[in-house]
C-alpha cells in the first residue's frame, strides 16, 4: 500500500515557465515532508523540505506548499531551466513514534525543461 | 569532497549466487542505510546501522544481510539472489537518526542484475 503518491510520472515544460510537482500522501502521522532529485547516474540529493506546523517554505526558485486537510504538498519551480531535468522524489517521515528515521519515498516525477 | 562511495556502480551475479554489495563515506555520519529500488518504484527502506546498532525494516527478506565493520563502511550482502532482488541498491547516510531536519546523503547506487 503506497503511502506517499506522485500520481504523475513525467511532466515537461518550457525553460522559464513554472514547473509544479505533486505529491499525496495517507499517513495521517506524516509530519516532516522533503524533496529530493535525482540526475541520472546519480543518487538522489535533498532538495527542500517543510515541516506540518508550516504550510509553505521557500528556497530560491523553490517552494514547497503543504495542505495537511487534503494531505497534499506540492513543489514549485519558478523559473524552470534545464537544468532542473530530473527525477523529483517526495518522501514523507513520521517524527513521533518508533520510525522517526524513516523516509516513505513516492515513485518519483521525471521533470523535463524544454529550452 | 565528503561523499557517499557505492561500489560496484554494476554488478551481475547468477542466481543464487551470494554476491555483496560496498557502501563507504567520508562523512563520519553515525547512520547508514540501505534502499531497493526497483524499477519505477519507490526507493524502499530495507536496514540501517545506527552505529553498531542494526536495525532491520520489518518486510525485509532474510535472504538480505549487513555488515558494518566500522564507521565508514557498510556491507549489503544478497545470500541467494532471485530475479526478483534485481534492482538498485542505494546507501545512504545521515548524522542523526531522526529524519526531522536531519538530511540523508546518498550514494549514486549499484545496479544488479541477476541472470
Amino acid at each position: 500500500d503506497q503511502q506517499v503518491k506522485q500520481n504523475s510520472p513525467s511532466l515537461s515544460v518550457q525553460e522559464g515557465r513554472i514547473s509544479i510537482l505533486n505529491c499525496d500522501y495517507t499517513n495521517s502521522m506524516f509530519d516532516y515532508f522533503l524533496w529530493y532529485k535525482k540526475y541520472p547516474a546519480e543518487g538522489p540529493t535533498f532538495l527542500i523540505s517543510i515541516s506540518s506546523i508550516k504550510d509553505k517554505n521557500e528556497d530560491g526558485r523553490f517552494t514547497v506548499f503543504l495542505n495537511k486537510s487534503a494531505k497534499h504538498l506540492s513543489l514549485h519551480i519558478v523559473p524552470s531551466q534545464p537544468g532542473d531535468s530530473a527525477v523529483y522524489f517526495c518522501a514523507a517521515s513520521a517524527s513521533s513514534g518508533g520510525s522517526n528515521y524513516k523516509l516513505t519515498f513516492g515513485k518519483g516525477t521525471l521533470l523535463t525543461v524544454n529550452p | 569532497d565528503a561523499m557517499v562511495i557505492q561500489n560496484p556502480r554494476y554488478q551481475v551475479t547468477q542466481f543464487g549466487k551470494p554476491v555483496t554489495l560496498s557502501c563507504s563515506q567520508t562523512l563520519n555520519h553515525n547512520v547508514m542505510y540501505w534502499y531497493q529500488q526497483k524499477s519505477s518504484q519507490a526507493p524502499k527502506l530495507l536496514f540501517h546501522y545506527y552505529d553498531k546498532d542494526f536495525n532491520n525494516e520489518a518486510d525485509t527478506p532474510d535472504n538480505f544481510q549487513s555488515r558494518r565493520p566500522n564507521t565508514s563502511f557498510c556491507f549489503l550482502d544478497i545470500r541467494s539472489p532471485g530475479l526478483g532482488d534485481a534492482a538498485m541498491y542505494l546507501c545512504a547516510t545521515s548524522a542523526k537518526l531522526a529524519a526531522l531536519y536531519n538530511e540523508q546523503f546518498f550514494g549514486p547506487g549499484t545496479r544488479l542484475t541477476v541472470l
